[in-house]
């Protein structure tokens, strides 16, 4: 079946440090990718999205290119901020009825 | 749009009781889906609609569990009885379908106790 594998957190990185969170997928076929984020409290909110191969995503400092070759979406930011503390879903859909399927999140802390 | 609107944000109940859990979907989305968040399971889909007709309940758990949605602008999740195991953040997300992302609400968190 379809599934998405994110690295395992928490992350814990210093202001301004890079970052990149894995993820990679198993799909039949091409799906769209996306990066939802979610902040304490709250609900999902969609980062940044990529529909077809080489495709790439940016929001808010944050990017992610679709490589098919690799099955791939890794998330990055080149300088993080105190308030990009969240966990970081990466999730996948097809055309059609298929709902989205979301790995297992990534919580990312970034002290000041 | 307001976005997708959930209620209660919160709810506290009793082993044994029912509980409802309410959303409403962005106008004009044909998909809607609910969603359970656990620290130990992480996001998993209980179900979802397609134009008010259950497509997929292949992630309710149990009998307990069930999903109504009567029309284009309301869904419901019911909980009967409920058990302290149904402790959770409760999502209510929407969507055109296709290939487009889905917009969630703010959830439910739900202690029973």
């Amino acid at each position: 079946g379809n599934s998405v594998t994110q690295m395992e957190g928490p992350v814990t990185l210093s202001e301004e440090a890079f970052l990149t969170i894995n993820c990679t997928y198993t799909a039949t076929g091409y799906p769209s990718l996306f990066w939802y984020v979610q902040y304490p409290g709250e609900g999902l909110q969609l980062l940044l999205k990529a529909t077809k191969a080489d495709d790439k995503g940016s929001n808010k400092g944050f990017e992610a290119t679709y490589r098919k070759e690799t099955t791939s979406f890794h998330l990055e930011k080149g300088s993080v901020q105190v308030s990009d503390s969240a966990v970081y879903f990466c999730a996948l859909t097809f055309s059609g009825n298929t709902p989205l399927v979301f790995g297992k999140g990534t919580r990312l802390s970034v002290i000041a | 749009d307001a976005g997708v609107i959930q209620s209660p944000r919160h709810e506290v109940t009793e082993m044994g009781q029912e509980v409802t859990l309410r959303c409403k979907p962005i106008s004009g989305h044909d998909y809607l889906f609910w969603y359970r968040q656990t620290m130990m399971r992480g996001l998993e889909l209980l179900i979802y609609f397609n134009n008010n007709v259950p497509i997929d309940d292949s992630g309710m758990p149990e009998d307990r569990f069930s999903a109504k949605m009567p029309n284009a602008s309301f869904s419901t999740l019911k909980i009967q009885p409920s058990e302290p195991r149904d402790s959770a953040v409760y999502f209510c997300a929407s969507s055109n379908g296709g290939r487009t992302e889905a917009f969630f609400g703010q959830g439910t968190r739900l202690t029973v106790v």
